[in-house]
């Protein structure tokens, strides 16, 4: 079945230690995004890519860092500077559609909840 | 703050009833979209409306766009305990450039 796999579903960190988050699909999307959820509250958006090697900084990208190497994988790194990581991390893609608007569904996998230790 | 809020924050009604929530939002969009959450798992898509567009159905479900207002509604017909979910409304702004900003939601329990 075609599908977003992220893992893993529960993740810890220590304090000054980066963390990465892995996001897979195979619905051969072009566009990747990474959102934050606090409890309570809507999606923030992170970083997301369009295409492959490219991505763009989202509405709260600092304390993250992101690679599209290939199309498939969007990883999301959580760095020891992001000094309140605890969420629920979400990860989603779509297909492309004009050069300015995607006018797609967003597919999301199941998350990745990250507490501090 | 976000470009979308919901409205109300929760709603809870009787299996079989009708569930309307609202979404307003600030700047001019290119298409509005519905998704729904299960307690901890990952956003589900519902419905997408284009702003040229002013009604949509799928199934139980009915969203209706009124740009001039800045507003959406999705209602939702014979509501059932497995619609018990929080719902999102996801805007992608004119400004182009693949971005969605997401409100905050609207809790939804349907008793049953």
């Amino acid at each position: 079945d075609g599908g977003i796999t992220q893992s893993p579903k529960y993740l810890f960190r220590k304090e000054g230690q980066n963390v990465t988050l892995s996001c897979e699909q195979n619905l051969n999307h072009d566009a990747m995004y990474w959102y934050r959820q606090d409890p309570g509250q809507g999606l923030r958006l992170i970083y997301y890519s369009q295409i492959v090697n490219d991505f763009q900084k989202g509405d709260i990208a600092e304390g993250y860092s992101v690679s599209r190497e290939k199309k498939e994988s969007f990883p999301l790194t959580v760095t020891s500077a992001q000094k309140n990581p605890t969420a629920f991390y979400l990860c989603a893609s779509s297909r492309t559609g004009t050069a300015a608007y995607s006018n797609q569904p967003q597919h999301f996998g199941d998350g990745t909840r990250l507490s501090i230790l | 703050s976000q470009q979308g809020e919901e409205d109300p924050q929760a709603l809870s009604i009787q299996e079989g009833e009708n569930a309307t929530m609202n979404c307003s939002y600030k700047t001019s969009i290119n298409n509005l979209q519905w998704y729904r959450q299960n307690s901890g798992r990952g956003l589900v898509h519902l419905i997408l409306i284009r702003s040229n567009e002013r009604e949509k159905h799928s199934g139980r479900l009915r969203v209706t766009l009124d740009t001039s207002k800045k507003s959406s509604s999705l209602l939702i017909t014979a509501s059932r305990a497995a619609d018990t979910a929080s719902y999102f409304c996801a805007t992608e702004s004119t400004s182009g450039t693949y971005k969605y900003i997401f409100g905050t939601g609207t809790r939804l329990k349907v008793l049953a």
